[in-house]
């Protein structure tokens, strides 16, 4: 029932793009995107709503196509800083109340 | 503000002891979650909560006990600890389940189960 992401991680060099992708097999609410370093709890980066609003985070930005219930995360010109494992966690629309995050994304950039 | 506390931070366990996990927010948060982590299986809900006095089961129930007496508390109760129970433990909160608003995650509890 988690959402599935991928790729499962993926090593960059400092200024190289990246897609991670969330994919739910239940109808989505919203979609909600996480960053945790290593040792530390997930840090909320945005969110997407259904109907298309969304909140960005420097050059950070994501899409949520609801048909296909599935949403991406883009990294533009990655910096060190990036480094981490992205979550996307998911409400969804039927009826429970369940929050639920995906398998998650190793992101490595190196220098 | 403090966020979320969660205590201890670490904990370590014989098989078969009992605890409780505490977790308490100063947000007025009316949703609040626990979730455990494994490597490579990111964070899977345990039990949640919408409210004083009422909560429900999330996806890995199993072994774990929950009540929510007020707004501010969640403890998440092992019942009879298991070696499968080791694990990072993270308590979240959020203003509302669909409110657009985002989770607030304590630090963690590191629990080994021996």
């Amino acid at each position: 029932q988690q959402p599935v992401q991928s790729p499962q991680a993926v090593i960059l060099r400092e200024g190289e793009d990246a897609v991670i992708n969330c994919s739910s097999s239940k109808a989505l609410y919203s979609v909600h995107w996480y960053r945790q370093k290593h040792g530390e709890a997930p840090v909320f980066l945005m969110i997407l709503l259904k109907g298309g609003e969304q909140k960005g985070h420097e050059k950070i930005s994501a899409s949520f196509n609801e048909k296909k219930q599935q949403s991406s995360l883009y990294l533009t010109a990655s910096q060190l800083s990036y480094s981490g494992t992205y979550f996307c966690g998911t409400e969804n629309t039927s009826g429970t109340y369940k929050y639920i995050f995906g398998t998650g994304t190793r992101l490595k950039v190196l220098a | 503000n403090a966020g979320v506390t969660q205590t201890p931070k670490f904990q370590v366990l014989k098989t078969g002891q009992s605890m409780t996990l505490q977790c308490a927010q100063d947000m007025n948060h009316e949703y609040m979650s626990w979730y455990r982590q494994d490597p490579g299986m990111g964070l899977r809900l345990i039990h949640y909560s919408v409210g004083a006095g009422i909560t429900d089961q999330g996806e890995v129930p199993n072994g774990y006990n929950v009540s929510r007496s007020t707004t501010e508390d969640f403890p998440l109760r092992l019942l009879s600890a298991a070696p499968s129970q080791t694990s990072v433990y993270f308590c979240a909160s959020s203003y509302k389940y669909g409110s657009h608003q985002p989770q607030h995650f304590g630090d963690g509890t590191r629990l080994s189960i021996l």
